[in-house]
């Protein structure tokens, strides 16, 4: 159970266009969801807290009008990156917990992430 | 505030043998969950193990075992029995009551079976 799906697993765009990165709970509703960016050899970091129904709640210095995050149903989030940059290129990842369960002892479902490369 | 520490980028270990990957955390809330992740070449994220902060006993599960030592604020990952599929990224991570639960990683550590 909780599986996590995200999609796609691989995007390769051009400089100033946008692209959406789906993230689906398939067997559970998640009021709750995270992305994550990870860099080559490096930790995931935060990058923005999507709320079902409401705002995200991004970390610092992440630009809000550059990562627009939409958590419109229970099961999917979307992480849309526009007018993307090479510096853009990365690794994305979202997580989430079923709703009712969100504590600080439960785990995160990964999805498989999304691996963006901008050129 | 929340922070996780690992200070090992790179281990190597024999096969067959155990090996422990270190993590520290600090941390204000007296509630928390520790976890471990691995991270295979193919990117994903693997749920390995959890311990909680009034938890008693160290966490098992299967060939891995969570060091717990609350007073040094250290939760160290032991996997017994190396095998060569173990070959990964694994990350300390802890999720408390800030900002909506949300789960901070360490920096990682490589580890690398040997044959």
């Amino acid at each position: 159970g909780a599986v996590v799906s995200q999609h796609p697993s691989r995007v390769i765009c051009k400089s100033g266009t946008s692209v959406k990165i789906e993230c689906r709970s398939l067997d559970f509703q998640a009021t709750t969801m995270f992305w994550y960016r990870q860099f080559p050899k490096k930790s995931l970091m935060l990058m923005a807290t999507s709320n079902e129904g409401s705002k995200a709640t991004y970390e610092q210095g992440v630009e809000k009008d550059k990562f627009l995050i939409n958590h419109a149903s229970l099961t999917l989030s979307t992480l849309t990156v526009t007018s993307a940059h090479p510096e853009d290129s990365s690794f994305y990842i979202c997580s989430a917990t079923p709703a009712g369960v969100t504590s600080y002892n439960s785990p995160l479902h990964f999805g498989n992430g999304t691996r963006l490369t901008v050129t | 505030a929340q922070k996780i520490t690992q200070t090992q980028p790179g281990m190597f270990v024999q096969e067959k043998e155990a090996v422990t990957l270190d993590c520290t955390y600090d941390t204000s809330d007296p509630s928390y969950g520790l976890f471990w992740y691995k991270q295979p070449s193919s990117g994903e994220m693997i749920f390995l193990i959890y311990q909680g902060s009034y938890d008693q006993q160290n966490a098992t599960e299967g060939r891995y075992s969570l060091n717990f030592q609350k007073a040094r604020k250290s939760a160290n990952l032991v996997i017994s029995a190396s095998q060569l599929g173990d070959s990964a990224m694994y990350f300390c991570a802890m999720r408390d009551h800030t900002g909506g639960f949300k789960t901070i990683f360490g920096a990682g550590t490589r580890l690398f079976v040997k044959a």
